[in-house]
């Protein structure tokens, strides 16, 4: 099994909708997990950290589920400009580790 | 601010050439990662430093790729002799923190073809 696990898309969602990408992980110790955002050939960026409790910045919405070990992704009134993919990112065993996902591909059209 | 700096951002060179990429981390930063990226693996940790000393290089594929880091302000990862497979994109990110490091800041790549 894959360290993590996350749908490739494309999500292709009108301007607008609401959207989410889950993502799970398989080391039930990770402590910690973000949300990194790559746009095409651009490097990653940090987009959000994942807390226990859930944490919301603007139209984002990151959830995590420890039992299930998943994390989500809500993404409200979708813009042109949050079309990229994004790469779901456990802490691995190691502290300094970070386990990237390959990503789940979000197009927003007009 | 100047972010993480890296070069050649392109490089295509023939089987079994040696290729050097080079980074300049953040200032202050005191962790540096090497990433590599392909469409069939993704993300992939190659060496970790910290305060200039190599903490993890597990990750480093085999004998052919070394990473230095002589000081704080620069990095190469060298590939000799290079092969087809180890064409990708080639990051290097800094982190004020290594351990419990959240935000890593990458620099924009290295797109590395060896024809």
């Amino acid at each position: 099994r894959k360290e993590v696990e996350q749908d490739p898309g494309p999500f292709n969602v009108p301007e607008g909708a609401t959207v989410a990408f889950n993502c799970t992980y398989s080391n039930s110790a990770s402590q910690s997990f973000f949300w990194y955002r790559q746009d095409c050939r651009k490097e990653p960026k940090l987009l959000m950290s994942v807390y226990s409790s859930g944490n919301e910045d603007g139209r984002f919405t990151a959830q995590l589920n420890r039992a299930s070990q998943y994390i989500s992704l809500l993404i409200r009134d979708s813009k042109l400009s949050d079309s990229a993919t994004y790469l779901c990112v456990p802490r691995g065993d190691s502290s300094y580790k970070l386990i990237f996902g390959s990503g789940t591909r979000l197009l927003v059209r007009p | 601010d100047a972010g993480v700096i890296q070069s050649p951002r392109h490089e295509v060179t023939e089987m079994g050439q040696e290729v050097t990429l080079r980074c300049k981390p953040i200032s202050g930063h005191n962790s540096l990662f090497w990433y590599r990226q392909t469409m069939m693996r993704g993300l992939e940790l190659l060496i970790y430093f910290n305060n200039n000393v190599p903490i993890d290089d597990s990750g480093m594929p085999e004998d052919r790729f070394s990473a230095k880091m002589p000081n704080a302000s620069f990095s190469t990862l060298k590939i000799q002799p290079s092969e087809p497979r180890d064409s990708a994109v080639y990051f290097c990110a800094s982190s004020p923190q290594g351990y419990g490091a959240g935000e890593l800041f990458f620099g924009e790549g290295s797109r590395l073809t060896v024809l």
